[in-house]
This record gives structure tokens, sequence and C-alpha cells, in this order.
């Protein structure tokens, strides 16, 4: 089935920009969705339609999309930000969603 | 304020039969799709299907269809999702989600996200 690839792991020093990028065959056609997970929390999205922020998301948050590879950036890392991050997209039907793989989000 | 709020804890037997809900209040129930969500800690969360309490129209992924049984009852504003056969792979958190599909005015529809979360239930599959 379709899959969307993230890398497992990103480590950033505070203050500086984190990068998460999210690959799939379908994203030139199909949007895509963050989600920032906290250990023990549910997931909160932080971005929906590849750039848009949701009410009360931090502007630090962003994303951009180039072709099959869409980005999530972080920028003015913060102890807080150390997370899990998804990203979700839908395939080529755009009926049916997935779910990348994670990636954990480490601040030095 | 919208609020999903998830049944509890289960802990079952392989072979055994389950059915764990979300109930919505805040908002009109029929208004949005309830998206289903696995998390383990191998392949973290999968997005398992969606159900449309107006009409009880379901769409599941290919991982999950016919290995669960997604539904909502629109007169009690719950969503649910059914095992009837559990088996130890199946141990794992479970979140029930808004699926919100926005109709602007003069625009066509789009899908915003997955904006409110229930708390999750932790279901545990062990002989």
């Amino acid at each position: 089935s379709y899959q969307l690839t993230q890398p497992p792991s990103v480590s950033v020093s505070p203050g500086q920009t984190a990068r998460i990028t999210c690959s799939g065959d379908a994203l030139p056609k199909q949007y895509v969705y963050w989600y920032q997970q906290r250990p023990g929390q549910a997931p909160v999205l932080i971005i929906y339609k590849d750039s848009e922020r949701p009410s009360g998301i931090p502007e630090r948050f962003s994303g951009s999309s180039s072709g099959t590879t869409v980005t999530l950036s972080i920028s003015g890392v913060q102890a807080a930000d150390e997370a899990d991050y998804y990203c979700q997209s839908a395939d080529s039907s755009g009926k049916i969603y997935f779910f990348g793989s994670g990636t954990k989000v480490t601040v030095l | 304020e919208e609020q999903l709020v998830q049944s509890g804890a289960e802990m079952k037997k392989p072979g055994e039969s389950l059915t764990i809900s979300c109930k919505a209040s805040g908002y009109i129930f029929s208004r949005y799709w309830v998206a289903w969500v696995r998390q383990t800690p191998e392949k973290g969360l999968e997005w398992m299907g969606i159900v449309y309490p107006a009409d009880s129209d379901t769409r599941y992924s290919p991982s999950f269809q016919g290995q669960v049984t997604i539904s909502a009852d629109e007169s009690i504003s719950t969503a649910y999702l059914h095992w009837s056969s559990l088996e130890a792979s199946d141990t794992a958190i479970y979140y029930c989600a808004i699926h919100r599909v926005v109709v602007p005015p003069s625009n066509k529809p789009f899908y915003y996200g997955l904006d409110v979360w229930g708390q999750g239930t932790t279901v545990t599959v062990s002989s």
C-alpha cells in the first residue's frame, strides 16, 4: 500500500532550525498534514494543506512542498519542541489516508 | 468545546471480541467524519479508517479492511471500533479523532485534518 517516508530522527540545537521531510509519490497532487505528539499525549495538528497553521500554532512551525517531498520546518527550536512528528496525506484516490513513519526530534 | 471521550482500557484474550467507543460532544456529530488511528511503538500512527455518522458511510485503510468494523450511532453521538476475533498483534493504543472536512463559502470542500482527538484507549491482547 501507499507509503510516506520520513527520517527516523532529527537532532537540533536550541535556537536552530529543524527540518523534517516527508516523501510520497502522490504528494504533488495531495496535501500534507503534520502532527506533533509529545510522550503520553494525543497528537496535535500543527500544519494543514501543506503550509497552513491552525489557530494557536506558533509561527515557528512552517511547511513547504516541492514535488514528491514536503518539509516541516521548526525555527528557533525550543526544548518544548522535542516530540515525535508525523506527516499525513492521502493516496491518489484522495479517499484513503496514511501517516508517515514518524520522526523523533531531539533538542540537544 | 468539541470533545471526544473514549472508553476505558481493555485486557482481552486472543480470539475474543471487543468494541471500543468514542463519544462526541460540543458539536453536531453528524457533520464530520470520525477517524480511528492505531498507535504502536513499532509502527507509530496508522490511519485505520473513517465513518460518516450521517449515513454510516465508511472507508478503510487496506491494512485494516476486513480486520475491524467501524460504525457510528448518530442518536447517541458515538463512534465504535469493533473486532470479532482479537489477535496479540492488535495490542495498541487506539485513538478516535474528528476527520474534519471544511466547506468554506463559495469554495469547494477541503480536508482540514484530524484536529480534535480522544484521549486514547489502550487495548492489550494476551493469553
